[in-house]
């Protein structure tokens, strides 16, 4: 089975533009979760998206925006660009359970899109 | 402050020796996770232990989950210098109103040969 991919991987933007980035899941996963990693944060869950809902976001702006199709693949957008917005940007997937209730089971990282902002 | 915090924050052994990281908590929780990542790539799934278990084994891998204390411990025996990574304890728990996978600030870990 292929991994997760994800697309850009490094993306250089300046303060006000926007940017989308995308993630394809693992065959057969429904789950998608979206984190921000920088070296003062650390990891910080953005949203998580099962069958194209979005069933829990985490304490972001609202200029942090997400999206799933109805092949699993998942978009995140960023409008507005910020400095603080530089950062990796992981996404994971996973089979996911059906139900309001999301479980986090084992998740399958990609590689990470490394975003800069000038 | 962090649900998951880790310690230590780095740790330096020699090739050979054993590796122990601990990470805290502070909710009520699903289940606990340990990933490893290598210079800013993506994560790596180590080996989840859920709620109602205690410990768990996986090759070189030992987890502890003590639910009374909040805290869990990775153990690592025999360190290669392969093993030197960042490692993350994830919670998955209800912290300010969503249901979150959280993430530690991670123990760097390096195995020197």
């Amino acid at each position: 089975k292929a991994g997760v991919t994800q697309t850009p991987r490094y993306l250089i933007k300046t303060r006000g533009q926007q940017v989308t980035l995308s993630c394809s899941p693992i065959s057969g996963h429904r789950s998608v979760s979206w984190y921000q990693q920088t070296p003062g944060q650390g990891l910080q869950f953005l949203f998580e998206y099962f069958s194209e809902t979005q069933r829990n976001k985490g304490n972001f702006p609202g200029r942090f925006s997400g999206r799933q199709f109805s092949n699993s693949r998942s978009e995140m957008n960023v409008s507005t660009l910020e400095l603080g917005d530089s950062a990796l940007y992981l996404c994971a997937s996973s089979l996911g359970l059906a139900g309001g209730q999301a479980i986090y089971n084992e998740q399958f990282f990609g590689p990470g899109t490394r975003l800069t902002v000038l | 402050s962090q649900q998951g915090e880790e310690d230590p924050q780095a740790l330096s052994i020699q090739e050979g020796e054993n590796a122990t990281m601990n990470c805290s908590y502070k909710t009520s929780i699903n289940n606990l996770q340990w990933y490893r990542q290598n210079s800013g790539r993506g994560l790596v799934h180590l080996i989840l232990i859920r709620s109602n278990e205690r410990e768990k084994h996986s090759g070189r891998l030992r987890v502890t989950l003590d639910t009374s204390k909040k805290s869990s411990s990775l153990l690592i025996t025999a360190s290669r210098a392969a093993d030197t990574a960042s490692y993350f304890c994830a919670t998955d728990a209800w912290v300010q109103g969503a249901q979150k996978l959280v993430f530690g600030q991670g123990t760097r870990l390096t195995i020197n040969p």
